[in-house]
């Protein structure tokens, strides 16, 4: 069975301090690991595609890696506007449609 | 602009009834899906249809039905029979395949729906 675990469940940075969410996930076979962000009352927004161990996307402040293990989210000087939840899912080879497994998400609060 | 609709934004319902809850896609996406969200759980999948005429039961599809009479539609109803229907629903939309394999999903704006 596909498992995603994110850690922390919650996160409080100060403007500007750096950090790192977690997304752990075992898969028989990783066709994509997919990060979405979603803002309270509102539906995820999609974010990042990550296909193979090694590889690295950024977007603005955000940046993603894979290993075959985890997933990181890191995210480099923070403004009070990344205040979100972010969503990591995994989908496996061998579905023969989009299935993703969901993990339960890390609030991330930035203040000013 | 290409997207995804849902509605209502919230709803109410009283113990009893059915309920449908509204998606409309123009992105021309041939899969639609439905997943409930709770507080402190992650999304979990109720019904999901690769092409029109056909969908397919999620992980909690009891107490819900669904229809694909179109491609740009994918319509739920919450039936009195599904116990705790009280949570945030959200649709997703995307296409068949890609060309690097992983399928993304896009997702609607939500429709919160509370049992009175």
């Amino acid at each position: 069975e596909d498992q995603v675990t994110q850690s922390p469940e919650a996160l409080r940075l100060q403007e500007g301090e750096s950090s790192s969410l977690n997304c752990s996930y075992t898969v028989s076979g990783l066709r994509g690991l997919f990060w979405y962000r979603q803002d309270p009352g509102k539906g995820p927004e999609f974010l990042f595609t990550l296909y193979s161990a090694g590889e690295e996307k950024e977007k603005e402040r955000l940046k993603a890696t894979l290993t075959k293990k985890e997933s990181f989210l890191h995210i480099t000087a923070p403004k009070p506007e990344d205040s979100a939840t972010y969503l990591c899912a995994v989908q496996a080879k061998g579905t023969s449609y989009g299935k993703l497994t969901f993990g339960q998400g890390t609030i991330l609060t930035v203040h000013p | 602009d290409g997207g995804i609709t849902q509605s209502p934004k919230y709803l109410f319902r009283k113990e009893g009834q059915n309920v449908t809850l509204s998606c409309e896609q123009n992105l021309n996406h041939d899969a639609m899906y439905w997943y409930r969200q709770d507080p402190g759980q992650g999304l979990r999948l109720i019904y999901y249809s690769q092409i029109v005429n056909d969908f397919q039961k999620g992980d909690i599809a009891e107490g819900y039905s669904v229809s694909r009479e179109k491609k740009e539609s994918f319509p739920l109803t919450v039936t009195s029979a599904q116990k705790n229907p009280t949570a945030f629903y959200l649709c997703a939309s995307s296409p068949q395949v890609s060309r690097q394999g992983a399928i993304t999903q896009y997702f609607g704006p939500g429709t919160r729906l509370t049992v009175l």
